[in-house]
C-alpha cells in the first residue's frame, strides 16, 4: 500500500494563479482532511471530508476550496494564490471513529501523506 | 483561537536524558489526545494516545500522563535518543468527531 500520496511535492506560484493539490488514499478511508503547517502555529485544519461527495470548513478555510468527487482522492484549490498561503500543505486520511473500524488503541489514526511545500511570490 | 497550548517551543536533552513536553487545553468535551512525532521533510506520524479514562499511558521509551482536572497532558521521553530528535505535536479532538487541534509543536534535540 503506498498510504497517503499528495502532488505535487512542491510548487512556486506568482500572487493571484491558481492551483490544486491532489491527495490520494489507498487505505479505503471514509475521513480526509488538509492541513497547513506554518512555524509556531502548529497544524490546521483548513477543510476535510467525512464520505465522498461531501466537504465542511476547518478552521482556516479561506482562500480554499476542495472536492471529493471519488472516496479515495481529496483535492485542494487555491483560487487567486496569495503570499499568506505560502506553507506546507499536509493531507492525512482516516476511518470514520464512529464507526468502530480501526478504533482501540489507536482510535480514529490520521495518516499524513509527505507534504506539498507551496511558495506564493 | 488556541485550544491547545503545547510547551516548550523547543527543547535540546543530552543522550539518556528525559525529554518532557507539555500541553493544556480549554475545551472539556475533549476526549482523545495523540502525540504525533514529525521528522524533518516527512508528513507527522501517530506515537501514542491516551482517552481520559487512565492517568498514564506508557509505550516503551514514551509515556503520557494525562491530569483531567488540569486539563493538561504531557509527553515523557525516557532514555532519549538522537535518533528521536524531531518535532512532537501534541493534539486533541472529540473522539467521535475526528477533527483534531494540534499544539504548536516543539523541536526536540536530542545531543549525543
Amino acid at each position: 500500500n503506498a498510504g497517503v500520496t499528495q502532488t505535487p511535492k512542491f510548487r512556486v506560484l506568482k500572487t493571484g494563479q491558481s492551483m490544486t493539490l491532489l491527495c490520494a488514499q489507498d487505505m479505503n478511508h471514509e475521513y480526509m482532511y488538509w492541513y497547513r503547517q506554518d512555524p509556531g502555529m502548529g497544524l490546521r485544519l483548513i477543510h476535510y471530508s467525512v464520505g465522498e461527495g461531501t466537504t465542511a470548513k476547518g478552521e482556516v478555510p479561506d482562500g480554499y476550496n476542495v472536492s471529493r468527487l471519488k472516496k479515495q482522492n481529496f483535492l485542494l484549490g487555491l483560487e487567486s494564490a496569495a503570499p499568506s498561503q505560502t506553507s506546507v500543505y499536509f493531507c492525512a486520511s482516516s476511518y470514520d471513529p464512529r464507526t468502530g473500524v480501526g478504533s482501540g488503541a489507536l482510535g480514529d489514526t490520521q495518516y499524513f501523506g509527505p507534504g506539498t511545500r507551496l511558495t506564493v511570490l | 483561537q488556541q485550544q491547545v497550548k503545547q510547551s516548550p517551543q523547543s527543547l535540546i536533552v543530552q543522550k539518556g536524558g528525559i525529554s518532557i513536553i507539555n500541553c493544556a487545553y480549554e475545551n472539556t468535551a475533549f476526549d482523545y489526545f495523540p502525540w504525533y512525532q514529525q521528522f524533518p521533510g516527512k508528513g507527522p506520524a501517530l506515537l501514542i494516545a491516551i482517552r481520559p479514562d487512565v492517568s498514564e499511558k506508557k509505550e516503551g521509551r514514551f509515556t503520557i500522563s494525562f491530569n483531567k482536572s488540569a486539563k493538561q497532558f504531557s509527553l515523557h521521553i525516557m532514555d532519549s535518543q538522537p535518533g528521536d530528535s524531531a518535532t512532537y505535536f501534541c493534539a486533541a479532538s472529540i473522539w467521535s468527531v475526528g477533527k483534531l487541534i494540534f499544539g504548536q509543536g516543539t523541536e526536540l534535540s536530542v545531543k549525543p
